[in-house]
Formats: structure tokens, C-alpha cells, sequence
């Protein structure tokens, strides 16, 4: 079945440092993939998505590049910001589906 | 800026015991979902529901569960007879309905923390 795999936090960074988060998938087909943060006290959202193969999604400073030979979705962002502390989750829908597949996330922790 | 709004943000009840977790979805939004998270795991997809009906559930979604559209405004998880690995963070988010094949950005609630003792 489909599956998400993101890497185990907590990742912390001091502000203006580059951020990575990996991601990797398994999914028949042709999924959709997505980033989700949580800021404390929130609901999870958006942040950015691709819904094909070499698709960029990017938002607010944050990229991830759709990587169908990788199976990779990895989320980075050149500067980080002590707002950007977050837990961050990445997720798949498959071709046919409506739920959404999530990773575990990941807790970063930004200090100025 | 419209959001979805779940109540309570906090839920204890007893093992056994009944428990409905409410949800206001946005208003011209047509897909519901419940998902749910385990502390310290990954957010687990329960049910989606459109048109009064469930249209997706996971083998999670057993018969204890139960999702109602009881008005326009509100949509229910019920869980009949809660065990103690229930206890989780549960998640509403809702979709505007497919156009031409599109499939909408889910826009999810704060979570409700039900904890079963």
C-alpha cells in the first residue's frame, strides 16, 4: 500500500540556516504529494504541493521537487526563520483516492 | 479567511462511554474527512463522506465508528464505545467538491485531544 516516510526530528537550526527535510513515498501510479505544517495550537496547513512528476511546489520560501525516480519529496528552505518553528508533515494522495497518506512529521526548532 | 472549527478541543471520557466529536466545516465546502493521531505517530486517515454518505473509509473505521451530517453546518464523529487506544488527536478537514476531474486542497481543524481513561 501507499506510504510516507519523512525523517525523525527534532531538527534544530539557528535563524538563516539552511533547512532539509527528507521525504520518501511508496505509491502505485501517479500520487499527489504534499507539505503540511502545524504551527502550536493549529490545525495543519498547506504548504506547498506537486501533482506530477519534476513539479516544483514552492510557498513562502520553501521548496520541494517532485522526484518520481528518487521517490522523493524533500522540503527545503535557504534561510529559516524563528517563525518557521513547526511541525512539518509530508503526505501522498494516490491517483484514484481521497486520503491523504502522512509521514510522522517532523518538530523543527528555530533559535535566534 | 474561512476555517474549519472543532469542538471540544479536549475530550476525557471513560472507556466504554460514548463520545461525539463535532465539526463545522467551511460553508460552501462539500467533502468531509476525519483523520486522527496517536501521540507520537503519524496521522492516520479514517473516513472521507460526501453527498450524506461515507465515500472512502480505512480498515481503521471499524463498526464503533460513525460519521452524521445531522445539519448543514455540523459534521459528527461518533465512537460508540470508546477503548483506551482511542486516545488521540482527531482531526476534521473539509474540500470543495471535484471540478472537471480537479480534487480540492483539505483544509483541517485544530484537532480535538480525546483522551479515554
Amino acid at each position: 500500500g501507499n506510504s510516507v516516510t519523512q525523517m525523525e526530528g527534532p531538527v534544530t537550526l539557528s535563524e538563516e540556516a539552511f533547512l532539509t527535510i527528507n521525504c520518501t513515498y511508496t505509491a502505485t501510479g501517479y500520487p499527489s504529494l504534499f507539505w503540511y505544517v502545524q504551527y502550536p495550537g493549529e490545525g495543519l496547513q498547506l504548504l506547498l504541493k506537486a501533482t506530477k512528476a519534476d513539479d516544483k511546489g514552492s510557498n513562502k520560501g520553501f521548496e520541494a521537487t517532485y522526484r518520481k525516480e528518487t521517490t522523493s519529496f524533500h522540503l527545503e528552505k535557504g534561510s529559516v526563520q524563528v517563525s518557521d518553528s513547526a511541525v512539518y508533515f509530508c503526505a501522498l494522495r494516490g491517483e484514484a483516492g481521497t486520503a491523504l497518506i502522512f509521514g510522522k512529521g517532523t518538530t523543527l526548532s528555530v533559535s535566534s | 479567511e474561512p476555517e474549519v472549527t472543532q469542538t471540544p478541543s479536549h475530550q476525557v471520557t471513560q472507556m466504554g462511554q460514548e463520545v461525539i466529536l463535532r465539526c463545522v466545516p467551511i460553508s460552501n465546502h462539500l467533502y468531509f474527512y476525519w483523520y486522527r493521531q496517536i501521540l507520537g505517530q503519524k496521522v492516520e486517515f479514517l473516513v472521507s463522506f460526501y453527498n450524506n454518505e461515507i465515500s472512502e473509509k480505512s480498515e481503521i473505521f471499524d463498526d464503533q465508528f460513525s460519521v452524521e451530517r445531522p445539519d448543514g453546518s455540523n459534521f459528527t464523529l461518533k465512537i460508540r464505545s470508546t477503548k483506551l487506544e482511542d486516545s488521540a488527536m482527531y482531526f476534521c478537514a473539509s474540500s470543495e467538491m471535484r471540478l472537471a476531474g480537479v480534487r480540492r486542497e483539505q483544509y483541517f481543524g485544530p484537532g480535538t485531544r480525546l483522551t479515554v481513561t
